[in-house]
C-alpha cells in the first residue's frame, strides 16, 4: 500500500498570498498524482492530474509540480474562493489519498 | 457532460448491509473504471474500490472481505454493497469516474492510469444502534 503524507495539515494565509502544499509518497509513483479541492458539504473537485496537468476551467493560479515521491501544489495569488481543504491522491497502484490540508483565512 | 447520480439507504443498524447505486448520465460507460470513496465525519477520503463495464473489480485491501461491487450496463449503473456495517462505516459515500487519461509502456507491457475526474454529490450513511 502506498502511503501519502501531506504537509502542513493546516495553513493560514491571506488574500493575495502565494501558498504551497507538499505531498510525499512512501514509494515512487512517477507522475501519477492528482490534486483535489473540497469545500464543506461538497464532493471533491479535481484540479490537477498527472502531477502538473491543469483541468479545464481551473484557474491558472493553481499549479502542480513534482515526480517520483515529492510533489507540490501552489496557488500563486490566493483568492477568497480558494479557502478549502486540499487532498493529494496517488493513482499508480489503486488509490490512496493524503490526509488533507485545510487552507484557512489568517 | 458526464453526471453521476447516486442513491441508497441512509440509516443502518450494526451488522446490516450498506447498499448504494450510482447512475451515469452522458459520456461512455465503457473504457473507464467506476469507484466508490467514503469520508467519515470530519475526516479524510478513503477509496473503497472500483469496477469497470466488464465487471472487473479492484478493492481496497482493508475492506475487501466485506465489499461487493456490481455493474448493470443496460442501465449504466454500478453498485456497492458493504456487509456487516459498524459505527466505523458511518460516512459520506461518493461515487466517481476513473477516467482513462494516460498510458505508459513499461518493458513490453502497456499500462493504463485512471484519475477521478467526475464525482457524485455524495450520500450520507449513518450506522446507529
Amino acid at each position: 500500500d502506498i502511503q501519502m503524507t501531506q504537509s502542513p495539515s493546516t495553513l493560514s494565509a491571506s488574500i493575495g498570498d502565494r501558498v504551497t502544499i507538499t505531498c510525499r509518497a512512501s514509494q515512487t509513483i512517477n507522475s501519477w498524482l492528482a490534486w483535489y479541492q473540497q469545500k464543506p458539504g461538497k464532493a471533491p473537485k479535481l484540479l490537477i492530474h498527472k502531477a502538473s496537468t491543469l483541468e479545464s476551467g481551473v484557474p491558472s493560479r493553481f499549479s502542480g509540480r513534482g515526480s517520483g515521491t515529492e510533489f507540490t501544489l501552489t496557488i500563486s495569488s490566493l483568492q477568497s474562493d480558494d479557502f478549502a481543504t486540499y487532498y493529494c491522491q496517488q493513482y499508480k497502484s489503486n488509490y490512496n489519498f493524503g490526509q488533507g490540508t485545510k487552507l484557512e483565512m489568517k | 457532460q458526464v453526471q453521476l447520480q447516486q442513491w441508497g439507504a441512509g440509516l443502518l443498524k450494526p451488522s446490516e448491509t450498506l447498499s448504494l447505486t450510482c447512475a451515469v448520465y452522458g459520456g461512455s460507460f465503457s473504457g473507464h473504471y467506476w469507484s466508490w470513496i467514503r469520508q467519515p465525519p470530519g475526516k479524510g477520503l478513503e477509496w473503497i474500490g472500483e469496477i469497470n463495464h466488464s465487471g472487473t473489480t479492484n478493492y481496497n485491501p482493508s475492506l475487501k472481505s466485506r465489499v461487493i461491487m456490481s455493474v448493470d450496463t443496460s442501465k449504466n449503473q454500478f453498485s456497492l454493497k458493504l456487509r456487516s456495517v459498524t459505527a466505523a462505516d458511518t460516512a459520506v459515500y461518493y461515487c466517481a469516474r476513473g477516467f482513462r487519461g494516460d498510458t505508459a509502456v513499461v518493458g513490453l507491457s502497456l499500462f493504463y492510469y485512471y484519475h477521478m475526474d467526475v464525482w457524485g454529490k455524495g450520500t450520507t450513511v449513518a450506522v446507529y444502534s
